[in-house]
């Protein structure tokens, strides 16, 4: 069973609008961190957030969490036809020995 | 600096063949990982190493075992090769500091089991 799990699973704007994108899972964790994938090619991760942090920001990105929900936010605001990409948030709970656990997901389009 | 390799890039088996994936790194990471991903089932872990001569079970490890013989290289074979097997495989290292395992990922490697 996954850990995280993204919602929704598909998700399509214009360019210049802000895309948001949801995790939940189900265990106490230790970080939460969000990666990218462009089509084709590996992950690359973009932004972590500790279990004593609540908001996060790098560039355009913007990351929650409610540990009390077991939930995680990610905002990109102004996207770019460049930020077309699948989003992917992965828990890292220290009793599993700190090892990833990724959810299925965000396609994310950005039409020009 | 290369980062993350992995050879090779696409690769087409029979069914019952065998294969070895390699994964290099050049960051004198510490621990690597080997997933794979399927539509839709985003990353599972298959096996993973945290160090040198040391191996362990992921999510997903039957059909496919693994070796660390070198810092440097994390190998995955699959013995005898499942249309099941077919998936997208990426390799990934991190140097773990303070529980926080960032990862970084090879390109991929594609693989189909006919």
């Amino acid at each position: 069973s996954q850990q995280g799990e993204e919602d929704p699973q598909a998700l399509s704007i214009q360019e210049g609008e802000n895309a948001t994108m949801n995790c939940s899972y189900k265990t106490s964790i230790n970080n939460l961190q969000w990666y990218r994938q462009n089509s084709g090619r590996g992950l690359v991760h973009l932004i972590l957030i500790r279990s004593n942090e609540r908001e996060k920001h790098s560039g355009r990105l913007r990351v929650t969490l409610d540990t009390s929900k077991k939930s995680s936010s990610l905002l990109i605001t102004a996207s770019r036809a460049a930020d077309t990409a699948s989003y992917f948030c992965a828990t890292v709970v220290k009793a599993a020995g700190n090892k990833l656990t990724f959810g299925g997901g965000t396609r994310v389009l950005v039409k020009p | 600096n290369a980062g993350v390799t992995q050879t090779p890039k696409f690769r087409v088996l029979k069914t019952g063949q065998s294969m070895t994936l390699l994964c290099a790194q050049d960051m004198n990471h510490e621990y690597m990982y080997w997933y794979r991903q399927d539509p839709g089932m985003g990353l599972r872990l298959i096996h993973y190493s945290v160090g040198e001569g040391t191996t362990a079970k992921g999510e997903v490890p039957d059909g496919y075992n693994v070796s660390r013989l070198k810092k440097q290289n994390f190998l995955l074979g699959l013995e005898s090769a499942a249309p099941s097997q077919t998936s997208v495989y990426f390799c990934a290292s991190t140097l773990p500091r303070s529980g926080a395992n960032v990862l970084t990922f090879g390109a991929g490697s594609r693989l189909t089991v006919l």
